[in-house]
């Protein structure tokens, strides 16, 4: 079965420093990869994903995420946090030659320390 | 370009009683997608819809059901509601071959 492991439930970091969330999947085929930010009380925003090509990825609100086969990893980065990057952020997975739907790690959510 | 829009955004519910949740897609989007997010379980695929037929289930049980219309909008079903089944309920809709799904704002069910 696919599994998708974030590591770090709650991770804590000052505005301005470098923000890391770590995604790793279980797959031997490496799937399509996704990052998903949810606000209080919101649906899932997409961030970025990676699907084929390039495997640095950017997406929106300044984060990237770059595909390491070798490491099965698609950890996410944003340079400098901002207050409004608070917030928790899904890793998912689709995983290929199967069905299209999505499937999630258990979160992170991102403190940002003024 | 509307969203994908959610109805109602909260429902409380008696234990026993069925509900219908509703979901409009974006417009052009044929594949309509429904998750389950909890506290204790996260995030759950519960089924997809396309062209009015279901592509695909979750693990849930059968009291879990959905339809899709020829406008692509979906509900889906919930009866005999349990305690458990107190969750937010995500739709997301995606265009064909995107793999880019928009999910919509959710309806959190309470079951009392």
């Amino acid at each position: 079965a696919q599994s998708v492991t974030q590591l770090g439930s709650h991770v804590s970091v000052s505005e301005g420093a470098l923000v890391l969330l770590r995604c790793n999947y279980s797959s031997s085929v490496p799937p399509y990869l996704f990052w998903y930010v949810q606000y209080p009380n919101q649906g899932l925003q997409l961030l970025l994903k990676y699907t084929t090509g390039a495997t640095l990825v950017k997406g929106i609100n300044g984060f990237e995420a770059e595909f390491k086969k070798s490491e099965t990893s698609f950890h996410l980065t944003k340079p400098s946090a901002h207050m409004s990057d608070a917030a928790e952020y899904f890793c998912a997975v689709i995983p290929l030659g199967g069905a299209n739907n999505l499937f999630f790690g258990t979160g992170t959510r991102l403190t940002v320390i003024p | 370009k509307a969203g994908v829009t959610q109805t109602p955004r909260y429902l409380i519910k008696t234990r026993g009683q069925q509900v219908t949740l509703s979901c409009s897609p974006i417009s052009g989007h044929r594949s309509v997608s429904w998750y389950q997010q909890t506290p204790g379980q996260g995030l759950q695929f519960l089924f997809e819809y396309f062209s009015e037929t279901q592509r695909n289930k979750g693990n849930f049980p059968g009291r879990f059901s959905g339809r899709q219309f020829s406008n692509s909008r979906s509900e889906m079903n919930v009866s005999t509601l349990e305690l458990g089944d107190s969750a937010l309920y995500l739709c997301a809709s995606s265009d064909t071959g995107n793999y880019g799904y928009t999910f919509g704002s959710g309806t959190r069910l309470t079951v009392v």
